[in-house]
């Protein structure tokens, strides 16, 4: 069974670095991409980028880029989301999904993150 | 500003037909990219509910129907029934970005 197990609610204070992780598990995880997509409170769906784990291939969002950094793990099937210092408007879910043949057909449970001071 | 254009809202009552529109553009379903509908639950992930432009992944009711032309797709509701009430997201490609996603802005459905 194919699963995407993304990592726990988060919450941090602005000027703060955050690491978030995607942990797939039932199929080849480095032939797969993994995007990663942004909903803040209320709000609708936001690709922020996608990423290979085969070569570690990176597409961003131009929203995105140099914002946030996206990695994989291939000896543990993990993807990685991190933000070097946070901002309240990056409070919101993020969601980890794989393609497969161009179609985002399972995701991760999503993880919430809060930036409060 | 969402890239696909969907309206913010549409209702319907038990047993009744919905659609919900998805317009986009030259540069996306325009371009021959697929079109794909995700169904969300207030605190859940989105779901995928119809995969290029017209097909149920296993466990989608048949009540549940997809279609493409030109630049736009439409999601299709039949039977209406109350467990339907959610957030409907139309998804393609992109060529602006290479490999990128872009969605439609979403849309509620109420079940009356």
């Amino acid at each position: 069974e194919v699963q995407l197990v993304q990592s726990g609610a988060e919450v941090k204070k602005p000027g703060e670095s955050l690491k978030i992780s995607c942990k797939g598990s039932g199929y080849s995880f480095s032939d797969y991409w993994i995007g990663w997509v942004r909903q803040m409170p209320g709000k609708g769906l936001e690709w922020m980028g996608i990423i290979y784990p085969g070569d570690s291939d990176i597409r961003y969002s131009p929203s995105f880029q140099g914002h946030v950094t996206m990695s994989t793990d291939k000896s543990t099937n993990t993807a990685y989301l991190q933000w070097s210092s946070l901002k309240p408007s990056d409070t919101a879910m993020y969601f980890c999904a794989r393609q497969f043949r161009q179609v985002p057909d399972y995701w991760g449970q999503g993880t919430l993150v809060t930036v409060s001071s | 500003q969402s890239v696909l254009t969907q309206p913010p809202s549409v209702s319907g009552a038990p047993g009744q037909r919905v659609t919900i529109s998805c317009s986009g553009s030259s540069s996306n379903v325009g371009a021959g990219y697929d079109v794909h509908w995700f169904q969300q639950f207030p605190g859940t992930a989105p779901k995928l509910l119809i995969s290029r432009n017209t097909n149920r992944p296993a466990g989608v009711p048949d009540r549940f129907s997809g279609s493409r032309s030109g630049t736009s797709a439409s999601l299709a509701i039949t039977g209406l029934q109350a467990e339907d009430e959610a957030d409907y997201y139309c998804q393609s490609f992109d060529t602006t970005v290479s490999g990128s996603w872009v969605f439609g802005g979403g849309t509620k459905l109420t079940v009356l």
